[in-house]
C-alpha cells in the first residue's frame, strides 16, 4: 500500500487566497483525521471523519476552515481566505476500523507545508 | 488547556547512551498512550504504545514506562543511535475518543 497520500507537499500563497489541501487515505481505513503542526502548539487535531461523515470538528479554528470527504478515498481541507497565521504543516492521517474499545493507531501522510505570505 | 505536555523542547544525547523523553498528562481518564516518531519532511510514524493498566511496555531498544499516580510517562531508548534523531510526540487517548498529542521533543543523538 502506498500509505496516506497528501498533495501538494508545499504550498506558498498570498494572504486572502483560497488554499485547498488534499488527502487520499489508506484503502480500507474508516477514519480520517486532519492535523495542523506548529512550533508553539505541536500537533493539533482539526477534524476527523468516520465513514466519510464528520464526527468532531471542534478543532477547526475558524469558519475560514472547512473540510469535506466526498468518498472513502478522498478528503479536502480548505482555507478561505488564508492568513499568514495559517502557515503550518498540515497532516492527514487515517486509521482502520476502530471498535472504540481499543487503541486507535493512526497512519500519517507526509504533510503539506503551507506558507501564507 | 493542554492535556498532554512535553516540557522539554529538545534533548541531546551521545550515541550509545540512554535517551529519556518525558510526557505529562492531566486527564486521568486516558486509557492508552502512544509515542510517535517524526523525521523531517515526513509524517509521524507509530513507535510504541502502552495501556493504562500496565506500567511498562518494551519493544527492542524502546521501553515506555507509565506512572499513573504521577500522570507521567517516559520513553527510554537504549542504546541511542544517530538514526533515532527525530521529533518524538507523546499522545494519549480514551477508548472511543480522539487522540491528544503533545508538542513534541526534538532528540539529537550525537555520534
Amino acid at each position: 500500500d502506498a500509505g496516506v497520500i497528501q498533495s501538494p507537499r508545499h504550498e506558498v500563497t498570498e494572504m486572502g487566497q483560497e488554499v485547498t489541501l488534499r488527502c487520499k487515505p489508506i484503502s480500507g481505513h474508516d477514519y480520517l483525521f486532519w492535523y495542523r503542526q506548529t512550533m508553539m502548539r505541536g500537533l493539533e487535531l482539526l477534524i476527523y471523519f468516520n465513514n466519510n461523515v464528520p464526527i468532531d470538528d471542534s478543532g477547526m479554528p475558524e469558519d475560514r476552515f472547512s473540510a469535506k470527504m466526498p468518498n472513502a478515498s478522498f478528503s479536502t481541507l480548505k482555507i478561505q481566505p488564508s492568513e499568514p497565521r495559517d502557515s503550518a504543516v498540515y497532516f492527514c492521517a487515517s486509521s482502520p476500523y476502530w471498535s472504540g474499545t481499543g487503541e486507535n493507531t493512526q497512519y500519517f501522510g507526509p504533510g503539506t507545508r503551507l506558507t501564507v505570505l | 488547556d493542554q492535556q498532554v505536555k512535553q516540557n522539554s523542547p529538545s534533548l541531546s544525547v551521545q550515541e550509545g547512551r540512554i535517551s529519556i523523553l518525558n510526557c505529562d498528562y492531566t486527564n486521568s481518564m486516558f486509557d492508552y498512550f502512544l509515542w510517535y516518531k517524526k523525521y523531517p519532511a515526513e509524517g509521524p510514524t507509530f513507535l510504541i504504545s502502552i495501556s493504562s493498566i500496565k506500567d511498562k511496555n518494551e519493544d527492542g531498544r524502546f521501553t515506555v514506562f507509565l506512572n499513573k499516580s504521577a500522570k507521567h510517562l517516559s520513553l527510554h531508548i537504549v542504546p541511542s543511535q544517530p538514526g533515532d534523531s527525530a521529533v518524538y510526540f507523546c499522545a494519549a487517548g480514551e477508548y472511543g475518543n480522539k487522540l491528544v498529542f503533545g508538542a513534541g521533543t526534538i532528540l539529537r543523538v550525537k555520534s
